[in-house]
């Protein structure tokens, strides 16, 4: 049983486009909702995170989108570029930071020059 | 500089072979984690642990076990190692009472 679906599997976007990831989850203990992003040959780093009292966080061009009611987060990408071409993991965990992540399938996300 | 280290980046072994996978951490970081990474499937949670000698199975357990005798390293092991079992894992830690996971570069594991 997948609990964190996450779409599109690919993403192409022109440079200074908006990228968009979305992830929906199941398990609705769920409380802390991570992005993580991974270059290759490198293991995957926390991009930006959010827990469900809130709606919207942002950081520089990078924002998650939340929707508690329809159990959806969303990663948003502004101003794109080719730097930000990579793999894109949305996750979540319920209890506390002792426990471990419930993964996405990952996005493999490419910006055009 | 956070730094978690494994101790190969590819390893190539025989079915049936017993694997050990090494992780040291150099935060103190309490908790740590074992994923494996398959394409299209994301990382999946094979073992974790949140203190020495403790370990709590994750979603994919069977196959593996962990150890932890010291605080900065956790070991995967593959007891008898299958072709199925051929993957790139990836070992994580976080501090007590945070949440930011860090992780390794990982090793690719590859059983013929």
């Amino acid at each position: 049983q997948q609990q964190v679906k996450q779409s599109p599997q690919s993403l192409i976007v022109q440079k200074g486009g908006i990228s968009i990831i979305n992830c929906a989850y199941e398990n609705t203990a769920f409380d802390y909702f991570p992005w993580y992003q991974q270059f290759p040959g490198k293991g995957p780093a926390l991009l930006i995170a959010i827990r469900p009292d809130v709606s919207e966080k942002k950081e520089g061009r990078f924002t998650i989108s939340f929707n508690k009611s329809a159990k959806q987060f969303s990663l948003h990408i502004m101003d794109s570029q080719p730097g930000d071409s990579a793999t894109y993991f949305c996750a979540a965990r319920s209890g506390g930071g002792a426990d471990g992540l419930t993964f996405g399938k990952g996005t493999h996300l490419i910006i055009q020059p | 500089d956070v730094k978690v280290t494994q101790s190969s980046r590819y390893l190539v072994k025989r079915t049936g072979e017993k694997v050990f996978l090494e992780c040291v951490q150099d935060m103190d970081h309490e908790n740590m984690f074992w994923y494996r990474q398959d394409p299209g499937l994301g990382l999946r949670l094979i073992y974790f642990s949140y203190d020495v000698k403790m370990k709590e199975k994750g979603d994919i357990p069977e196959g593996y076990s962990v150890s932890r005798e010291k605080k900065e390293r956790f070991s995967l092991i593959l007891e008898s190692a299958s072709t199925n079992q051929t993957s790139m894992y990836l070992c994580a830690s976080s501090p007590k009472q945070g949440d930011e996971q860090y992780f390794g570069p990982g090793t690719r594991l590859t059983v013929t």
